[in-house]
């Protein structure tokens, strides 16, 4: 059973463009982490948010972790073809497993 | 560089064979875990381990072993291999036992034939 649900799939953009990666969940996690992972690499992570409503920026990304603790979303600004990669969002509760969203595939063409 | 160490990169076997990979912790980190990622499963938790003693169990098949050993490498020992299980195979670090910062290494490919 997947917990952690995320939107799109699949995303290709061009350069300079805006996006938002959606983390979805009915659970209710104690933290949040994003990672980004490129090929033939393990994942890398960005940012973790434990509080409710908590907003980090890390450059050009925007973090959030949902109100409820239940969602959590990632805003690219200005996409670089830097950014491609896959963009994984992981839930724990506390010293639980963490357990990892479904992943977003992002591809930013020059 | 992560600073976790996987060996092998890239393993290639025949179907009811058995494998073990191999994995090195950033150096004064305590907690091993152990994951898998396929096309079709994403990244599957499959064990945690801390000092030594196993922590969490996540979806490990009973064919699937691992360990810690007391200078805090770790071995995932995979048996009776079938095609489905050719996939990635990612190990992690972090300082204590929390799951607040994970450092991955670049992953063992293993290829059932």
């Amino acid at each position: 059973t997947q917990l952690l649900e995320q939107s799109p799939q699949f995303l290709s953009i061009q350069e300079g463009e805006n996006l938002t990666v959606y983390c979805n969940s009915s659970s209710v996690f104690s933290s949040l982490q994003w990672y980004r992972q490129e090929p033939g690499e393990g994942p890398v992570l960005l940012v973790t948010v434990v509080t409710g409503g908590e907003v980090k920026k890390l450059k050009r990304l925007t973090f959030q972790f949902g109100d409820a603790r239940k969602d959590s979303s990632l805003h690219i600004t200005a996409a670089q073809p830097g950014d491609t990669g896959l963009y994984l969002c992981a839930g724990g509760r506390n010293t639980d497993k963490l357990i990892f969203g479904t992943g977003t595939r992002l591809q930013v063409f020059p | 560089d992560s600073g976790v160490t996987q060996t092998p990169k890239h393993l290639i076997t025949a179907t009811g064979q058995r494998v073990t990979l191999r994995c090195s912790p950033r150096s004064g980190d305590l907690s091993v875990y152990w994951y898998q990622q396929s096309l079709d499963q994403g990244l599957q938790f499959l064990i945690q381990y801390y000092n030594g003693e196993e922590r969490a169990k996540g979806n490990i098949l009973e064919r699937f072993s691992a360990q810690q050993f007391p200078d805090l490498h770790s071995e995932l020992n995979l048996s009776s291999l079938e095609l489905g299980d050719s996939a990635l195979y990612f190990c992690a670090s972090s300082e204590d036992r929390s799951n607040e910062k994970l450092f991955f290494g670049s992953g063992t490919q293993l290829s059932v034939l």
